[in-house]
């Protein structure tokens, strides 16, 4: 079975505060992948990151980074410095290779106030 | 990365009429493609998955004769879905995949309203 928990429903911050979102998964294929997206009001689903089950390297996309962690089955997305253009709902998702199709968390919907 | 459009973006329908919404990959050919309905504030579902020329895989609970799914070509698939009542209000979004990626890539999104 594939499964993705994002336990974090709501969080709110301030302007400039560095914010966490948590994703933890669940396969029982060791060939998988990982993914974030963005959906802002608009509805549309903005890719912003692809991570292989034998890449564990960290990555850092300008005030994004994503954390993966194998040993804990975690992707973790955080945000430096969140702006308003933040706000929006984020999704975590799984796609592995015996199974054809990609599940999605719960999301977490994050508010950044001025 | 690759484009998937979806039409129509909105659509607003009468109780008992049916709706059909399209997903077309304009660069690439989608061997595969997936229908997922998201409720209002809630993460997105799966409903089925289509492969080229082949009968679509619903998941538990989809009602098949409800909702359609045809994707007779390798860059269109389509969901219709029929008798519609105000309880398949939702919003509707799209997935194609070529055969030999992993990644998905997301149509725009259909909202359904049905009065």
């Amino acid at each position: 079975a594939q499964k993705v928990t994002q336990a974090q429903t709501e969080i709110s911050v301030v302007e400039k505060e560095d914010v966490t979102l948590d994703c933890v998964y669940e396969t029982r294929d060791t060939t998988y992948y990982l993914f974030w997206y963005k959906q802002p009001p608009s509805g549309e689903l903005v890719f912003l990151i692809r991570r292989n089950s034998f890449d564990e390297q960290n990555e850092i996309s300008g005030r994004y980074s994503w954390n993966f962690q194998k040993s804990t089955s975690s992707f973790n997305f955080t945000i430096t410095a969140s702006q308003v253009v933040d706000s929006a709902v984020y999704f975590c998702a799984l796609i592995s290779l015996s199974f054809n199709d990609m599940r999605f968390g719960a999301g977490t919907r994050l508010t950044v106030k001025p | 990365g690759a484009v998937v459009s979806q039409h129509p973006s909105r659509v607003i329908c009468k109780s008992g009429t049916s709706v059909k919404i399209e997903c077309r990959s304009l660069d690439f050919q989608a061997t595969t493609m997936f229908w997922y309905r998201q409720f209002p504030k809630k993460s997105l579902m799966l409903m089925a998955t289509s492969n080229e020329g082949s009968k679509a895989t619903y998941e538990q609970g989809v009602e098949k004769d409800k909702f359609l799914i045809n994707h007779a070509s390798l860059t269109l698939s389509t969901l219709t879905v029929t008798s519609a009542h105000p309880e398949d209000s939702s919003f509707y979004i799209c997935s194609a995949r070529s055969g030999g990626n992993t990644e998905a890539f997301f149509g725009q999104g259909t909202r359904l309203t049905v009065v």
